[in-house]
């Protein structure tokens, strides 16, 4: 597949360990924040997201953590599995002024087993 | 269930040429939207449109054209490729507001400017 997260931050985890991956945003008035992951060749899959009035919402082995205080979002893996192993993208959207979803740095995740 | 379908997977051009991108969806999403993804970068927002014949542009759009005169279809346009829009792209399809905020993506188009 394409070269995709040759630059990006990395995070390594022992298989079975928690993993947290973290991302700070930029603009205030988003509606959604969203987690996304990319595994090479493929375009990016949905994971989970949480509308901006939230700060928590938990899904099928992972947690997503909203402090708008200071900006930051964070995505908690349980018991991170080798398929967990991919590129990490959080994303924010904007539902007034025309539903834009603008994506932030992502971080590569490596389990190792 | 075809999803977000985008053709073609793969192309070279030579600099100056122009060519379409081809996004179906058939999930009657009215949002849709394209994105270039560079090696270790991050996706970057070209066009997005919220329904049929309206479009509007994201946070790099020069050199590229969008229109979308149905729901299903959301073409991109390189009318003169330069070797700087070398890129994997993405389309992506959403439901309205107050929904969810997923966006759905094809599985990419991989473009060479030589």
């Amino acid at each position: 597949g394409e070269s995709v997260g040759l630059h990006l931050p990395t995070l390594s985890v022992q298989e079975g360990d928690n993993s947290i991956i973290n991302c700070a945003y930029s603009n205030s008035a988003s509606d959604y924040f969203i987690w996304y992951k990319q595994e090479s060749g493929k375009g990016p899959q949905f994971i989970i997201d949480i509308r901006s009035n939230m700060d928590k919402r938990q899904g099928q082995r992972v947690t997503v953590l909203l402090n708008k205080t200071v900006k930051h979002l964070s995505l908690q893996i349980a018991a991170t599995q080798p398929g967990d192993s991919a590129v990490y993208f959080c994303a924010e959207r904007t539902e007034t002024g025309g539903f834009k979803t603008i994506f932030g740095a992502g971080t590569r995740l490596f389990v190792k087993a | 269930n075809a999803g977000v379908t985008q053709t073609p997977k793969f192309q070279v051009l030579k600099t100056g040429q122009s060519m379409t991108l081809q996004c179906a969806q058939d999930m009657n999403h009215e949002y849709m939207s394209w994105y270039r993804q560079d090696p270790g970068m991050g996706l970057r927002l070209i066009h997005y449109s919220v329904g049929a014949g309206i479009t509007d542009q994201g946070e790099v759009p020069n050199g590229y054209n969008v229109s979308r005169s149905t729901t299903e279809d959301f073409p991109l346009r390189l009318l003169s490729a330069a070797p700087s829009q070398t890129s994997v792209y993405f389309c992506a399809s959403s439901y309205d507001r107050g929904r969810t905020g997923e966006l759905f993506f094809g599985e990419g188009s991989r473009l060479t400017v030589l």
